[in-house]
């Protein structure tokens, strides 16, 4: 069975700064990746995804997500932190045709 | 266009109650499945349809949990009984796939359930 850890129930940023949240993965086959944001009272959106190819993933938002299948890791990064960033962001992950598994969440604060 | 639709956005019931949750999904999407998320969690799944079969109903916590899809569109998500851990959010997505590449799954806003 496949599981996702996310690293830090929390992660306070100034505006401007990096932006790191950090995402591991145990799967016994190549998973398909995904990073979902969740603003409050509403429902996930896709923020990208992993699936072939790039390992180098583009999302909406600015932000960018690293497959790297020697350390099971799947982070997500933007180089500059905005105000509207702050929001939960769950790390998930999917084997072939099963469903998605989620991470516990991580919750970005951004300060001005 | 509309996204996936979900009601009521807010539910209370005594403990003992029977609820159920409405999800309507994104036009022509043939795949909805159900998420519960506990307060602090991430979602886990719950159960999976693919037109109006239910292929995969393993997360399903107990036999007082019960899904439908008749017509392959509209879904309904019952819980008989309702226990104080019923108490989360249960949402609901839809997705085009049918078995292959894995399709974005759009989620709707959810049902707060709150059991007391």
């Amino acid at each position: 069975a496949q599981s996702v850890t996310q690293l830090g129930s929390h992660v306070s940023v100034s505006e401007g700064a990096l932006v790191l949240l950090r995402c591991n993965y145990s799967s016994s086959v190549p998973p398909y990746l995904f990073w979902y944001v969740q603003y409050p009272n509403q429902g996930l959106q896709l923020l990208l995804k992993y699936t072939t190819g790039a390992t180098l993933v583009k999302g909406i938002n600015g932000f960018e997500a690293e497959f790297k299948k020697s350390e099971t890791s799947f982070h997500l990064t933007k180089p500059s932190a905005h105000m509207s960033d702050a929001a939960e962001y769950f790390c998930a992950v999917r084997v072939g045709y099963s469903t998605l598994t989620f991470g516990k969440g991580t919750m970005l604060l951004v300060s001005p | 266009g509309a996204g996936v639709s979900q009601s009521p956005r807010y539910k209370v019931a005594k403990r003992g109650q029977d609820v159920a949750l409405r999800c309507d999904p994104i036009s022509g999407h043939v795949s909805l499945f159900w998420y519960q998320q506990a307060l602090g969690q991430g979602p886990e799944f719950l159960t999976y349809f693919q037109n109006e079969a239910q292929l995969d109903k393993s997360g399903l916590p107990s036999d007082r949990f019960f899904a439908e899809r008749p017509e392959g569109s509209v879904s309904t998500l019952k819980i008989q009984r309702t226990q104080q851990e019923d108490s989360a959010v249960y949402l609901c997505a839809s997705s085009f796939e049918q078995g292959g590449l894995p399709y974005e799954q759009y989620f709707g806003p959810g049902t707060r359930l709150t059991v007391t």
